[in-house]
């Protein structure tokens, strides 16, 4: 079976300064995507970025960008420039590609300093 | 695009009520939709998987009975739980798989805000 494994409770950040939040899988499987969700007080979950493993060029979304480490099932998450906004739950995900199932990460709580 | 409701977001109810939850995809069709349970500073557990116009998947663990799971169009998922208990006071969530359409991906779930469920 899949696991994630975000091995950081809590992390933080000096606004406009860089972070990088860790997450790592398991799998045997070939074929999947990985997702990183955003979780601020509200609760709302929102999509930070999507990798597919078929694609080796790293996404990036804005001040995200992942590096993807597909041998090392590693896949982590960098917010450059960090703002206040950027504080939240951050939840790493893992999606085979035959299901629609996601496997949510235990969660990196991010607190931004002002 | 891709937006995803979910009514009410807060309800208080009496133990042995029932309490349906509402979930829509606004701006486009969801064959798949999904229901999670968030307890506090925990991540999200997945109750079950629905897909229009067939029963639900619910995951081990999950009484189906006290979790009802209706998706009876594309854009309309609910969940009922059943004679509500203290211990069913959780946060809830919905989300549905993208369509391609109206910004969504098909690979990629949205969420809804979620309902926060208090059984008195």
């Amino acid at each position: 079976a899949q696991t994630v494994t975000q091995s950081q409770p809590e992390m933080s950040v000096q606004e406009a300064e860089t972070v990088t939040l860790s997450c790592t899988y398991d799998t045997s499987e070939s074929d999947y995507y990985l997702f990183w969700y955003k979780q601020p007080p509200s609760r709302q979950m929102i999509l930070v970025i999507r990798q597919e493993a078929y694609k080796q060029q790293n996404a990036t979304e804005n001040r995200f960008s992942v590096n993807f480490q597909k041998a090392a099932k590693s896949f982590s998450l960098k917010i450059s420039d960090s703002q206040l906004g950027d504080a939240a739950m951050y939840f790493c995900a893992y999606r085979s590609a035959g299901t629609y199932k996601y496997i949510f990460g235990t969660g990196t709580r991010l607190k931004v300093l002002a | 695009g891709a937006v995803v409701s979910q009514h009410p977001s807060w309800v208080i109810c009496k133990s042995g009520t029932s309490v349906k939850i509402e979930c829509r995809s606004l701006d486009f069709q969801a064959t798949t939709m999904f229901w999670y349970r968030q307890f506090p500073k925990q991540s999200l557990m997945l109750m079950a998987t629905s897909n229009e116009g067939s029963k639900a998947t619910y995951e081990q663990g999950v009484e189906k009975d006290k979790f009802l799971i209706n998706h009876a169009s594309l854009t309309l998922s609910t969940l009922t739980v059943t004679s509500a208990h203290p211990e069913d006071s959780s946060f809830y969530i919905c989300s549905a798989r993208g369509s391609g359409t109206s910004g969504s991906n098909q690979e990629t779930q949205y969420f809804g805000p979620g309902t926060r469920l208090l059984v008195l």
